[in-house]
């Protein structure tokens, strides 16, 4: 089992659209999560952190179920500029593991 | 956050021969690692990079074929040896801030012919 999946997608959707994408984690004992956001040959960018109590970012929500080892990442009103990859992202100790990405793609 | 640089951006480089990657950090930063995005992939952590002393490497990555140095808190260069076209990625420069937030640098796209 990977230590972080992720849905590939593609998630194909319409300008003002609301999509949500999901993520699990292998490692109870991991104690941070992140977002990134990657957009095509560029570094991954820090979206938001994750906590455990749920936290909003404008139009972006970001919710943790550690019962579940789920992560999940709410976009309300879909941009074009919105069309990225995004990464789930977890601490495990020193380091971060990255799932594969879900890859979104917003049309008008 | 950190502002990362990387240099250089890109290269081509030959089978069999050597590359090093900088990597400044605008910050003093407690931890730099080192990462490698093949096509298609995610990121998979190389090392990390320690001030003074050898990096941590990760399983399947060792030091005679990905030297690592870290002279200071803000500057480090991973070197990727004896080349071949397995070794075509992108390697991005990291660095963790005091509240653990982790940015990337732009990376590194290499092609070995």
């Amino acid at each position: 089992r990977k230590e972080v999946e992720q849905d590939p997608g593609p998630f194909n959707v319409p300008e003002g659209a609301t999509v949500a994408f999901n993520c699990t984690y292998s490692n109870s004992a991991s104690q941070s999560f992140f977002w990134y956001r990657q957009d095509c040959r560029k570094e991954p960018k820090l979206l938001m952190s994750v906590y455990s109590s749920g936290n909003e970012d404008g139009r972006f929500t970001a919710q943790l179920n550690r019962a579940s080892q789920y992560i999940s990442l709410l976009i309300r009103d879909s941009k074009l500029s919105d069309s990225a990859t995004y990464l789930c992202v977890v601490n495990m100790g020193y380091k971060l593991v990255f799932g594969a990405g879900t890859i979104l793609r917003v049309k008008s | 956050s950190a502002v990362i640089s990387q240099k250089p951006s890109r290269d081509i480089c030959q089978r069999g021969t050597s590359l090093t990657i900088q990597c400044q950090v605008d910050s003093q930063v407690t931890m730099m690692f080192w990462y490698r995005q093949q096509p298609g992939q995610s990121l998979t952590l190389i090392a990390t990079a320690n001030q003074g002393s050898e990096a941590t490497y990760e399983s399947g990555f060792v030091i005679d074929k990905f030297p690592i140095s870290r002279p200071n808190l803000t500057f480090s260069t991973l070197t990727v040896s004896n080349m071949s076209p397995e070794d075509s990625s992108i390697y991005l420069c990291s660095s963790r801030t005091a509240n653990n937030e982790q940015f990337f640098g732009p990376g590194t796209r290499l092609t070995v012919l």
